[in-house]
């Protein structure tokens, strides 16, 4: 059982050029999550997803572009990468068990990326 | 705009001490997870209490959630080498889909 994947795990851009992230999960999991982590900041929610064609807004939605095409896949694009976006990027999933009050996320290992 | 904030940002403590990192947020919450983040990996879950908890418990760790005070702490019994890493709070709005995450406390025991 993998979890979660995200490919790829380091990518180093030059400012302008184009990418996307790739997250899977193989838990069936209804939400997804992107989020960036820098230093001194902890986690930043970017844009986040409840269902299979549905997305929707984070904190930080600027630059970043996202679709769900497949309910186990969740892709993070950035049309022209800026130094500012320089940062680790993780994906997660989960689902909400709202009788239990519930809804632990899984995240994958992370995607180190570098913008020049 | 970050809801958890957690206390201190670093503890470093010898082998077989307790650590207690403390999460303060803002708003009511519908529960308060707290997740563990190693070096260079994901974060991974611990644990969570519901806002009708006061205390829980799980191997080690235990828990207590203070809603009155808006606030959270965690505390690592008997620490490990192994225990080193950061450690997030999260906390999750009623009606949100999304959970908020602190800052973090890096947590280093020393051997």
């Amino acid at each position: 059982n993998a979890g979660v994947t995200q490919t790829p795990k380091f990518r180093v851009l030059k400012t302008g050029q184009s990418m996307t992230l790739l997250c899977a999960q193989d838990m069936n999991h209804e939400y997804m999550y992107w989020y960036r982590q820098d230093p001194g900041m902890g986690l930043r929610l970017i844009h986040y997803s409840v269902g299979e064609g549905t997305t929707a807004k984070g904190e930080v939605p600027d630059g970043y572009n996202v679709s769900r095409l497949k309910k186990q896949n969740f892709l993070l694009g950035l049309e022209s990468a800026a130094p500012s976006q320089t940062s680790v990027y993780f994906c997660a999933s989960g689902r909400e068990l709202k009788v239990l009050a519930k809804n632990i996320q899984y995240f994958g290992a992370g995607t180190r990326l570098s913008v020049l | 705009s970050q809801q958890g904030e957690e206390d201190p940002q670093a503890l470093s403590i010898q082998e077989g001490e307790n650590a207690t990192m403390n999460c303060s947020y803002k708003t009511s919450i519908n529960n308060l997870q707290w997740y563990r983040q190693n070096s260079g990996r994901g974060l991974v879950h611990l644990i969570l209490i519901r806002s009708n908890e006061r205390e829980k418990h799980s191997g080690r760790l235990r828990v207590t959630l203070d809603t009155s005070k808006k606030s959270s702490s965690l505390l690592i019994t008997a620490s490990r080498a192994a225990d080193t890493a950061s450690y997030f709070c999260a906390s999750k709005q009623g009606g949100s889909e999304k959970l908020v995450f602190g800052k973090g406390t890096k947590l280093t025991v020393n051997p």
